[in-house]
């Protein structure tokens, strides 16, 4: 299975501050048909995931404009460029190239 | 609006069986593949199972295979996991969510706690 490593698996961020969250593959995420299945979730206490990211960059609809997505292969990194209260909580990173599907073992954005 | 909702989680004993279900409404079910997802307490969450749109095709982490089944009924918007022989383990929030490579939006889950 594609192991999906997170770093770090805590965050203490000031308000306003930016935040910064790396995902790495232990294989290549490149799909055969030339995409790159790497997505990003938000999970707020006591919610479903959310999807932010996915195909590594887009950004959902609804998803502010503060959060970006970037990388490629098996380096991959979410980005907030400015925190706000609302986006507190745990972050995972999906792939979906390879079965089976794997997840990170999360990130806890917390307030400092 | 895209919705899904879970139900058919409980409590049961190691070695008995369940059935989940999910509803989807606000989009055209027949064309996308769905997914199960499972998130034990506490921890991450875990993919389970999935479903291309026709539902001729399957996966199944291995952990399950065999004892799981996922499938699907167009005519009525609706998934399936049919779980059998339960385990400690597969004690869990079980969400369905639209897609296959990418997974959204999730169901809000239904619970499945196998004790004893």
């Amino acid at each position: 299975d594609v192991v999906m490593t997170q770093s770090p698996l805590s965050l203490p961020v000031t308000l306003g501050q930016p935040a910064s969250i790396s995902c790495r593959s232990s294989q290549s995420l490149v799909h055969s048909d030339g995409n790159t299945y790497l997505s990003w979730f938000q999970q707020r206490p006591g919610q479903s995931p959310r999807r932010l990211i996915y195909n590594v960059s887009n950004r959902d609809s609804g998803v502010p404009d503060r959060f970006s997505g970037s990388g490629s292969g098996t380096d991959f990194t979410l980005k907030i460029s400015r925190v706000e209260a609302e986006d507190f909580g745990v972050y995972y990173c999906m792939q979906g190239t390879h079965w089976p599907r794997t997840f990170g073992q999360g990130t806890r954005l917390e307030i400092k | 609006e895209v919705q899904l909702v879970e139900s058919g989680g409980g409590l049961v004993q190691p070695g008995e069986s369940l059935r989940l279900s999910c509803v989807a409404s606000g989009f055209t079910f027949s064309s996308y593949g769905m997914t199960w997802v499972r998130q034990a307490p506490g921890r991450g969450p875990e993919w389970v199972s999935a479903i291309t749109g026709s539902g001729d095709g399957t996966s199944y982490r291995d952990a399950v295979k065999g004892r799981f089944t996922i499938s699907r009924d167009n005519s009525k918007n609706t998934l399936y996991l049919q779980m059998n022989s339960l385990r400690a383990e597969d004690t869990a929030l079980y969400y369905c969510a639209r897609g296959t490579v990418s997974i959204d939006p999730w169901g809000r889950g239904t619970l499945v706690t196998v004790s004893s």
